[in-house]
């Protein structure tokens, strides 16, 4: 059974802020680990897929880098915006192309 | 802009009450899978099928819980009978895996079913 665990929970940071969490699985049977932003009242967007190790991401001020050897990805945002405001979900791939996702890190932009 | 769409958005229903939520993928997606939002256990799978055959459902309870795809472009997760514990937002995603070795595909989701069940 995968075991995907986010850190921190929640975290409030100010405008302009940078800022990172992290979100750990089982470095055993790696298939490919997804980033998704989800703001409230609406559905999981996708950020992104990463399958290498080494594996780094950039899409605007967010980015995110994997460890699969020892089992971490950290997801970074850069100059925090109040629309950054969402939760922050990673989930990781099973051998059936199923997801398995981590509890997510709640992030609060104060202006 | 192609998206997932799930029907109905809301849903308020009495304990022993039949409930059929209905999803529709993107077109030309090929898997499809059903997640449950719960305050305790976060997102949880359901169900998953690829190219209409059901690939795991162990995440339903099986005695209340059915899972369909009638043809490609619908799939359907049925409760009979519904109780309070139901009570959840249920999402709909889909994706397109290029064959069944494929594990770097996106999945998409849909706006969700959010349940109530009294």
């Amino acid at each position: 059974i995968l075991n995907v665990e986010q850190s921190p929970q929640s975290l409030h940071v100010q405008e302009g802020d940078s800022t990172n969490f992290t979100c750990s699985f089982p470095s055993s049977n790696f298939y490919a680990l997804h980033w998704y932003r989800w703001e409230t009242a609406k559905s999981p967007e996708a950020l992104f897929v990463m399958t290498l190790n080494g594996d780094e991401k950039k899409k605007g001020r967010i980015s995110a880098t994997l460890n699969t050897k020892e089992g971490y990805s950290y997801l970074y945002i850069k100059g925090s915006q109040p629309e950054d405001s969402a939760t922050y979900l990673c989930a990781q791939r099973g051998s059936q192309g199923n997801l398995i996702f981590g509890k997510g890190t709640k992030l609060s932009v104060k202006p | 802009d192609a998206r997932v769409t799930q029907t109905p958005r809301h849903k308020v229903t009495e304990m022993g009450q039949e409930v059929t939520m209905r999803c529709q993928p993107i077109l030309g997606h090929n898997t499809v899978f059903w997640y449950r939002q719960t305050m305790m256990q976060g997102l949880e799978l359901l169900a998953y099928f690829r190219n209409r055959a059901p690939l795991d459902d162990s995440g339903m309870p099986k005695d209340r819980f059915s899972a369909e795809m009638p043809d490609a472009t619908l799939a359907t997760l049925k409760i009979q009978p519904s109780e309070p514990r139901d009570s959840a937002v249920y999402f709909c995603a889909s994706g397109l895996a290029l064959d069944s070795q494929d594990q770097s595909y996106e999945q998409y989701f849909g706006p969700g079913t959010r349940l109530t069940v009294t």
